[in-house]
């Protein structure tokens, strides 16, 4: 499967625990994307990355929140000192730098907070 | 900034009846516009999308959509529904201002049920 990958698909931590999330774009995609849904809602922009630079964060991603694409590669979100409102489905796309427009998004993680 | 709006978070058919889905939008400059679905417990699916050029678009699953810009819409149809189009259907739009990064603002979705 050459699709975008995320890992894992479901993690369930308690309120004030780290996690840390993983995204693998499709090979070459050179864009980098992630977002969060929350139950009843669209996808919400958190930060976009081009090659390895974070280019643009949202202000909902808050001070807890921190992503790194240290290669151009694979990505990391990390959330440190969950809270029950952080429960959320959070989704990675990329995009290849032909087809700017074009997102492609993996299956999503879904974090539950208790 | 940007936004959709979706008409109907619910809408219900039967198998076989047509599917309308409403998006109306805002952009302060022409927009790229998305319908992606979603099943449950998935990532988001591309249907369709326009960018440029011919108005009405087609995508997968025998869905299409048209850009009306003088609506600032972008409904999804399908002419006979079938059971396996239930999902959750979301609109969006992408940002092209200037230094854009394309970013996706999305509706708050439409759960499309089909009955038997």
């Amino acid at each position: 499967d050459t699709g975008v990958s995320q890992d894992p698909r479901h993690k369930i931590t308690k309120r004030g625990q780290n996690v840390t999330f993983r995204c693998d774009p499709i090979s070459e995609h050179n864009r980098l994307y992630w977002y969060r849904q929350t139950l009843g809602q669209g996808p919400e922009f958190l930060t976009y990355f081009q090659n390895e630079a974070q280019l643009e964060k949202s202000r909902l991603l808050s001070d807890r929140f921190s992503a790194e694409r240290p290669k151009g590669s694979f990505s990391t979100l990390e959330i440190q000192r969950t809270e029950q409102g952080d429960s959320a489905m959070y989704l990675c796309a990329s995009s290849p730098a032909g087809q700017r427009y074009e997102q492609y998004f993996g299956p999503g993680t879904r974090l539950t907070v208790t | 900034a940007q936004s959709v709006t979706q008409l109907g978070s619910h809408v219900s058919v039967s198998e076989g009846a047509l599917v309308l889905l409403r998006c109306n939008y805002s952009s302060s400059v022409p927009p790229y516009l998305f319908w992606y679905v979603q099943y449950p417990n998935q990532g988001l699916q591309l249907l369709l999308k326009y960018t440029t050029g011919a108005t009405l678009v087609k995508g997968i699953n025998g869905f299409e959509a048209e850009f009306k810009k003088s609506e600032t819409s972008f409904h999804l149809t399908k002419p006979s529904a079938h059971m396996s189009d239930a999902a959750e259907y979301f609109c969006a739009v992408s940002d092209l201002s200037g230094g854009s990064n394309y970013k996706l603002t999305f509706g708050k979705g439409t759960l499309l049920t089909v009955n038997p």
